[in-house]
């Protein structure tokens, strides 16, 4: 059985770096795409970005500045790193296995790790 | 770019039938997901593709689609089906996935 677990500082001072590590157990991280979600408090969710094992990423246009996604295939582990954090920011990260499907129109997250709280503040 | 658009919120009374559609041009040519997030949760996949379902989930859950609109079905639904519901897909372009803004749904 797939699991994901997300670790990282709870607390972020605006202008820093948010880092964050998924990391996977029960699968290859070489088998699959691989992603960042969050949502801050009382909003919805918002997709930030998916790599595959290889590096090759894409990321949410409106993040993209701001975004890093890297691979350690070693840890069988993803990272997240998103800088000149604000406010705003602040919100529960998941990270989820990208499954696609039978083709390219068919995409999908599961399984989700449990997120992990992350808040900008000084 | 494109959008997917959910209803705020909706209602349905204890073991009633409860549509939630999530619209989009994209819809017209990637399929949806659909996701159940409860407070304090991680979001679980309900709905993937034309209509299929992980393991586990009940079969209350079904979907299906018209032209640009994905529909996630609940029949019957129970007490513990109250949560946040989330359509996701890919963009217009492909390269990006996207969040509908998401459907409350209440169980009266």
């Amino acid at each position: 059985q797939v699991q994901l677990q997300e670790s990282g500082p709870g607390l972020v001072k605006p202008s820093e770096t948010l880092s964050l590590t998924c990391t996977v157990s029960g699968d290859s991280i070489t088998s699959y795409y691989w992603s960042w979600i969050r949502q801050a408090p009382g909003k919805g969710l918002e997709w930030i970005a998916y790599i595959f094992y290889s590096g090759s990423t894409n990321y949410n246009p409106s993040l993209k500045s701001r975004v890093t996604m890297s691979v350690d295939t070693s840890k069988n582990q993803f990272s997240l790193k998103l800088r000149s954090v604000t406010a705003a920011d602040t919100a529960v990260y998941y990270c989820a296995r990208v499954v696609q499907g039978s083709s390219w129109y068919l995409t999908w997250f599961d399984p989700w790790g449990q997120g992990t709280l992350v808040t900008v503040s000084s | 770019s494109s959008e997917l658009t959910q209803d705020p919120a909706v209602s349905v009374a204890l073991g009633q039938t409860v549509r939630i559609t999530c619209q989009g041009d994209n819809l017209r040519t990637y399929y949806a997901s659909w996701y159940q997030k409860k407070p304090g949760q991680a979001p679980i996949l309900v709905i993937y593709g034309k209509n299929s379902r992980p393991s586990g989930i009940p079969d209350r859950f079904s979907g299906s689609y018209t032209v640009n609109t994905a529909s996630l079905t609940i029949t019957g639904a129970q007490a513990e089906d109250e949560a946040d519901y989330y359509c996701n897909s890919r963009d217009s372009s492909g390269d990006h996935l996207i969040f509908g803004g998401g459907t409350k749904l209440t169980v009266l």
